[in-house]
C-alpha cells in the first residue's frame, strides 16, 4: 500500500490543551497536506507544507516536515471542543499526480 | 459556487448490479480523483484524472471504471457491484500542480447487499 500512517490512531484531550498528531509517508514528496473530517462529512483542507519547507503556521495550527525521516506532525494549540474530528495527512508524490492519505487520527476534545 | 457535487448521497445495490456515481465541479480544476473510505483504512485512491481525456489508476482500481470527457465531470462506474465495494466514496478536485489543497464532495454512502 502507498498509504502513510498516522499516530496516534485516537487522541483524547481536555479543552485548552495542545494536540499533536504525527504522519509518516513512504515516497519522496512534492508537498504534504493536512485535512480535517467531521463525522459523516467530506474532508476539509487545513494546511499545506512543501518539501523544501520545515515548518508552517496557520492560526492555531503548526505543521512540521522532516523529509529525511519521511514524517510530519500537526500541532493544534489551545484546543476547542469544535476541533473534535478526524485528521488526515496526504502526500503528493514527486513522481506523479497521486495523493496518498494516511489512516487518520481521531481527536476528541473534552469540554 | 457549488464546489464539488456528488450524487447520489446514499445508494443500495444488489450484488451484480451496475451503477454510476456522479461527480461535478465548477472551479475549473484540472485534477479530479475518486477515493473510497473504509473503517480503519483511511482513504484509498481509486482513479484520478489530470484533465479531460486523461485518466489513470490509483491504488484500488479493480471493479471501477472512469472517464473524463469534460473538465467539470468525473463519473465513477461500478461494473458489477460486490459486497466488498460497500464503502463511502469521495470525489475531490484541485488545481493541477499549484500546490493547492483538494476540495472534497460530501460523499456517497454505498451499500452492496
Amino acid at each position: 500500500s502507498q498509504q502513510g500512517e498516522e499516530d496516534p490512531q485516537a487522541l483524547s484531550i481536555q479543552e485548552g490543551e495542545n494536540a499533536t498528531m504525527n504522519c509518516s509517508y513512504k515516497t519522496s514528496i512534492n508537498n504534504l497536506q493536512w485535512y480535517r473530517q467531521n463525522s459523516g462529512r467530506g474532508l476539509v483542507h487545513l494546511i499545506l507544507i512543501r518539501s523544501n519547507e520545515r515548518e508552517k503556521h496557520s492560526g492555531r495550527l503548526r505543521v512540521t516536515l522532516d523529509t529525511s525521516k519521511k514524517s510530519s506532525s500537526l500541532l493544534i494549540t489551545a484546543s476547542r471542543a469544535a476541533d473534535t474530528a478526524s485528521y488526515f495527512c496526504a502526500s503528493l508524490s514527486n513522481t506523479g499526480n497521486q495523493f496518498y492519505f494516511g489512516t487518520g487520527t481521531s481527536l476528541t476534545v473534552i469540554p | 459556487n457549488a464546489g464539488v457535487t456528488q450524487t447520489p448521497k446514499f445508494q443500495v445495490l444488489k450484488t451484480g448490479q451496475s451503477m454510476t456515481l456522479q461527480c461535478a465541479q465548477d472551479m475549473n480544476h484540472e485534477y479530479m480523483s475518486w477515493y473510497r473510505q473504509d473503517p480503519g483504512m483511511g482513504l484509498r485512491l481509486i482513479h484520478y484524472s489530470v484533465g479531460a481525456g486523461i485518466t489513470d489508476q490509483g491504488e484500488v482500481p479493480n471493479g471501477y471504471n472512469v472517464s473524463r470527457s469534460t473538465t467539470e465531470d468525473f463519473p465513477l462506474r461500478l461494473l458489477s457491484a460486490a459486497p466488498s465495494q460497500t464503502s463511502v466514496y469521495f470525489c475531490a478536485s484541485s488545481p493541477l500542480q499549484t500546490g493547492g489543497g483538494y476540495t472534497f464532495g460530501s460523499g456517497t454512502r454505498l451499500t452492496v447487499v
